[in-house]
């Protein structure tokens, strides 16, 4: 089975750019997480839907940053326009139903991201 | 959220038992305890949890203490390929505010010598 995929694997742009992560959940999984990891915050969680509706985007940084759920399998999550403290790798992660606070969640294997 | 506090890193040898602590004195009724685990340039992977009594899986036991503050994740043989950050984290569980939460803090840096 195909983990979660995530596209691009790598990505540089320049400041200002809009920059567009892709994700595709496990198949039959109905939660997706966005997270970023830095050096300086470590991983955080930015926004985590639940059949398709955001449910906590309290972790989003501020309005440059927007995610969509049109579908069971497929996730964005977009900059606009974007800065160089942007420059994270961002992973996005699913879970299978069940009670949330027990069943894991699966990670891809990111997008590094950098701004210049 | 409940905190947790783990040692920033620990070392261990080849094939030999590793023991992780982690405290979380303010944990609630309702949390469990997780254990993730992130392997150089990947994406963190589930290793374990628990609510109350000890588990065991594959990958490793997950041993927690009767008032439930602190827990241990143990490696039974370590190897090469579980040097690793390891978090601890508590989720909290139906019908919390922040249900299903996942948050990550800096974990244990695990080196495995050969």
């Amino acid at each position: 089975d195909a983990g979660v995929i995530q596209s691009p694997r790598h990505e540089v742009t320049e400041m200002g750019q809009e920059v567009t992560l892709r994700c595709k959940p496990i198949s039959g999984h109905n939660s997706l997480f966005w997270y970023r990891q830095t050096m300086m915050r470590g991983l955080e969680l930015l926004i985590y839907f639940n059949n398709n509706v955001p449910i906590d985007d309290s972790g989003m940084p501020e309005d440059r940053f927007s995610a969509k759920m049109p579908n069971a399998s497929f996730s964005t999550l977009k900059i606009q326009p974007s800065e160089p403290r942007d420059s994270a790798v961002y992973f996005c992660a699913s879970s299978p139903p069940g009670l949330a606070g027990v069943n894991e969640q699966f990670f891809g294997p990111g997008t590094r991201l950098t701004v210049l | 959220d409940a905190k947790t506090t783990q040692p920033n890193s620990m070392e261990s040898n080849e094939e030999e038992p590793v023991h992780l602590p982690c405290n979380h004195s303010t944990i609630s009724g309702t949390d469990y305890i997780h254990w993730y685990r992130q392997l150089p340039s990947q994406g963190p992977e589930y290793v374990i949890h628990g609510l109350t009594s000890n588990v065991n899986n594959r990958m490793a036991s997950l041993a927690i203490a009767e008032d439930r503050k602190s827990s241990t994740l143990i490696l039974h043989r370590a190897t090469l390929r579980d040097a690793a950050v390891y978090y601890c984290i508590l989720r909290r569980g139906p019908g919390g505010t922040s249900y299903g939460k996942l948050t990550f803090g800096q974990g244990t840096i695990l080196t495995v010598h050969p």
